[in-house]
C-alpha cells in the first residue's frame, strides 16, 4: 500500500464549480499535513498547511480525519487560474522534516 | 521571501558524464532534500541533509550521491549519468524542528536529459 494514496484524475470541471479532491495516508504517527499546487512544468509550492480542526483559506477548505488517516480539499467557484496538478503531503512521524508526497491529482478547470 | 535557486534548469549529457547540480537556499533552513520526478511516480526523495556535512539516503540513492560543505549549498552528483536518471529534478529546503516548521520550498527543477 503507498504511503500517500490520491486519486490521480484527471478533474475536469467547469467553471464556478465546487470540486473536492481526497487523500488517504498510511502512517498513523504522521502528524503534519499539506496540500501543494502544481502547476505544469513548475516547481510544487505550499497550497495550505492542514489542521485537525480543519481550515478554511478563501475558496480553499482543507479537512484531517486521523480516525480515517484522510484529508481532504475542497475547492468552491473554481477559477480557470486553478487548474494544476494538487498534492496531498503528509510528514512520517519523528524523521524530522522528511514528508512524503502524494502523487497528484489533476485539475482542469474549463470556461 | 525564500528562495531556492537551481544551476541549471535545462541540462544535457551523455551516458557515462558525471554530473553535477546544485542548489542555493537563502533563508538559513538547516534541512535540504533532493528529489526527481518522473510521470506516473510522483515526487521520489534521492538524499536529504539535516545538517552541513549530513547526509541520508532517501528511497531512491542508488546512482547518485550529495554533498553539502556549507549551509546554503546542497549538491546532487550523478557519478556516471545513465539514461534512466533522465528527470526532473527537484532541489527543497525546509527548517529544522517539529510540527508546523516542515514547509518545503522548492527551487524551479532541472529537467535533465541523459542521451
Amino acid at each position: 500500500r503507498k504511503e500517500v494514496e490520491q486519486d490521480p484524475g484527471p478533474f475536469n470541471v467547469p467553471e464556478g464549480a465546487t470540486v473536492a479532491f481526497n487523500c488517504t495516508y498510511s502512517n498513523s504517527a504522521s502528524q503534519s499535513f499539506f496540500w501543494y499546487r502544481q502547476d505544469c512544468r513548475k516547481e510544487p509550492k505550499l497550497l495550505m498547511s492542514v489542521y485537525s480542526s480543519g481550515n478554511e483559506d478563501g475558496r480553499f477548505t482543507a479537512q484531517l480525519n486521523r480516525a480515517s488517516q484522510y484529508i481532504s480539499l475542497l475547492i468552491r467557484d473554481s477559477k480557470l487560474s486553478d487548474s494544476a496538478t494538487y498534492l496531498c503531503v503528509v510528514n512520517i512521524g519523528n524523521q524530522g522534516g522528511k514528508l512524503i508526497f502524494g502523487q497528484g491529482t489533476e485539475l482542469s478547470v474549463k470556461p | 521571501d525564500v528562495k531556492v535557486t537551481q544551476s541549471s534548469r535545462y541540462l544535457v549529457k551523455r551516458t557515462g558524464e558525471k554530473v553535477f547540480l546544485e542548489c542555493v537556499q537563502d533563508m538559513d533552513h538547516e534541512n535540504m532534500f533532493w528529489y526527481r520526478q518522473d510521470p506516473g511516480l510522483g515526487l521520489r526523495l534521492i538524499y536529504f541533509s539535516y545538517d552541513v556535512k549530513m547526509k541520508e539516503k532517501g528511497d531512491i540513492p542508488e546512482g547518485y550521491s550529495v554533498s553539502r560543505e556549507k549551509k546554503e549549498r546542497f549538491s546532487l552528483i550523478l557519478e556516471s549519468a545513465s539514461t534512466n536518471q533522465t528527470s526532473m529534478y527537484l532541489c527543497a529546503s525546509s527548517l529544522a524542528g517539529g510540527p508546523g516548521q516542515e514547509t518545503q520550498y522548492f527551487g524551479p527543477g532541472t529537467r535533465l536529459l541523459v542521451l
